[in-house]
């Protein structure tokens, strides 16, 4: 059965702190791995696509990276505007979401 | 901003009314997508919609219908509401159904069911 697991399910952080988040996969046939950011009482905001492994994408403070069975957000220097749910997204013959991974980062 | 309006934003209902809730977008995609998100669940997918008139069920579709009369508007019905619609529902467009599409999502629908 495909399914998506995202490691830690919560995170706290002292701004500057950087750390990583995980989404792991058991799929059959990848397709694209999304991340997306949610902050509370909001939709899901695209954040990176990732297709093949060893492929990395950044942005701001953000970098994502994949291998061929989990792929990483790296955060750099985090601040406290960092802090939401990050999502991860597994694209097979269907989308299949992680429960995520919720940031808070403390000043 | 991805053009994506849902109404109504909140609402409350009882048990055994029907409820629809509307999706709108401005960006011209074909398809569109209602999700709902829960506690310990990733969004799943309920329906979802290819074209005018063209829909299909998602991984949790029992007691949903849809409807798409127009390209721009998407309605979801819970035709007998349940406790265990009490969700947030998230409407989401995408350009095309292929791989790496990108969906992205509207600002989310509470609805709760007492």
């Amino acid at each position: 059965e495909d399914q998506v697991t995202q490691s830690p399910e919560a995170l706290r952080l002292q701004e500057g702190e950087s750390s990583s988040l995980n989404c792991s996969y058991t799929v059959s046939g990848l397709r694209g791995l999304f991340w997306y950011r949610q902050d509370p009482g909001k939709g899901p905001e695209f954040l990176f696509t990732l297709y093949s492994a060893g492929e990395e994408k950044e942005k701001e403070r953000l970098k994502a990276t994949l291998t061929k069975k989990e792929s990483f957000l790296h955060i750099t220097a985090p601040k406290p505007e960092d802090s939401a749910t990050y999502l991860c997204a597994v694209r097979t013959d269907k989308l299949i979401f992680g429960t995520g991974t919720r940031l808070q980062v403390f000043p | 901003d991805a053009g994506i309006t849902q109404s109504p934003r909140h609402k409350v209902t009882e048990t055994g009314t029907p409820v629809t809730l509307r999706c709108h977008q401005t960006e011209n995609h074909r398809y569109m997508y209602w999700y709902r998100q829960d506690p310990g669940h990733g969004l799943r997918l309920i329906h979802y919609s290819y074209g005018v008139k063209d829909t299909d069920k998602g991984e949790v579709s029992d007691g949903y219908s849809v409807s798409r009369s127009k390209t721009e508007d998407f309605l979801l019905t819970l035709e007998s509401a349940t406790s265990s619609q009490t969700s947030v529902y998230f409407c989401a467009i995408s350009e095309s159904g292929g791989s790496g599409n990108t969906i992205y999502f509207g600002e989310g629908s509470w609805l709760t069911v007492v």
